[in-house]
């Protein structure tokens, strides 16, 4: 099976561009979690889709927006971008949702955004 | 609600030596427990999980965690260290929904 891919792997964009990154899950799975992470924060959450709908969602602004797609592929996207925003974005997947199971989380490689 | 604290955010150990990296967690409901490594420029990968039917778990790379309700602990431990672990660790807690929960990560650095 395929892992988690993401698209593209670098990024370089400057302060008030917006963005889009992708992420494909692993076939079967139906949630697709995001992340960034930072070296003074570590990973923290973005957001997860399930079905295409946002189950949960992380204390970022409203600059960041995702939205998944029939086939279980979503996007990220980030406008006005800051140099804060700087990061490494992982994408994770998962065969199930729900907090009754031990599920693990699959990971993408990342996105690594460079604003400058 | 659901966290996890590591403590230490760097350790390092001699090759051969003892890993020992720790996480506490917070949970108000029975947890779900991980750990995941990252090696630079690359995703997280799965060591291990706790699912609830023993409180050894045995990961992947000879690494393994107990489990210690009284303790809130789920400290992830390697007996002999290769130079081959050096990587960032994370220690995670499943919250309500499918939504993780990720320690501030430990690096390890290991010294031939």
């Amino acid at each position: 099976k395929a892992g988690v891919t993401q698209t593209p792997r670098y990024l370089i964009k400057t302060r008030g561009q917006q963005v889009t990154l992708s992420c494909s899950p692993i076939s079967g799975h139906r949630s697709v979690s995001w992340y960034q992470q930072t070296p003074g924060q570590g990973l923290q959450f973005l957001f997860e889709y399930f079905s295409e709908t946002q189950r949960n969602k992380g204390n970022f602004p409203g600059r960041f927006s995702g939205r998944q797609f029939s086939n279980s592929r979503s996007e990220m996207n980030v406008s006005t971008l800051e140099l804060g925003d700087s990061a490494l974005y992982l994408c994770a997947s998962s065969s199930a949702g729900g907090a009754l199971f031990n599920n693990e989380q699959f990971f993408g490689p990342g996105t690594r955004l460079t604003v400058l | 609600a659901q966290s996890v604290t590591q403590l230490g955010s760097h350790v390092s150990v001699s090759e051969g030596a003892l890993v020992l990296l720790r996480c506490n967690y917070s949970s108000s409901v029975p947890p779900y427990l991980f750990w995941y490594v990252q090696y630079p420029n690359q995703g997280l990968q799965l060591l291990l999980k706790y699912t609830s039917a023993a409180t050894l778990v045995k990961g992947i790379n000879g690494f393994e965690a107990e489990f210690k309700k009284s303790e809130t602990s789920f400290h992830l431990t390697k007996p002999s260290a290769h130079m081959s672990d050096a990587a960032e660790y994370f220690c995670a807690v499943k919250g309500t929904g499918n939504q993780f929960y990720f320690g501030t990560g430990t690096s390890l650095t290991v010294i031939p």
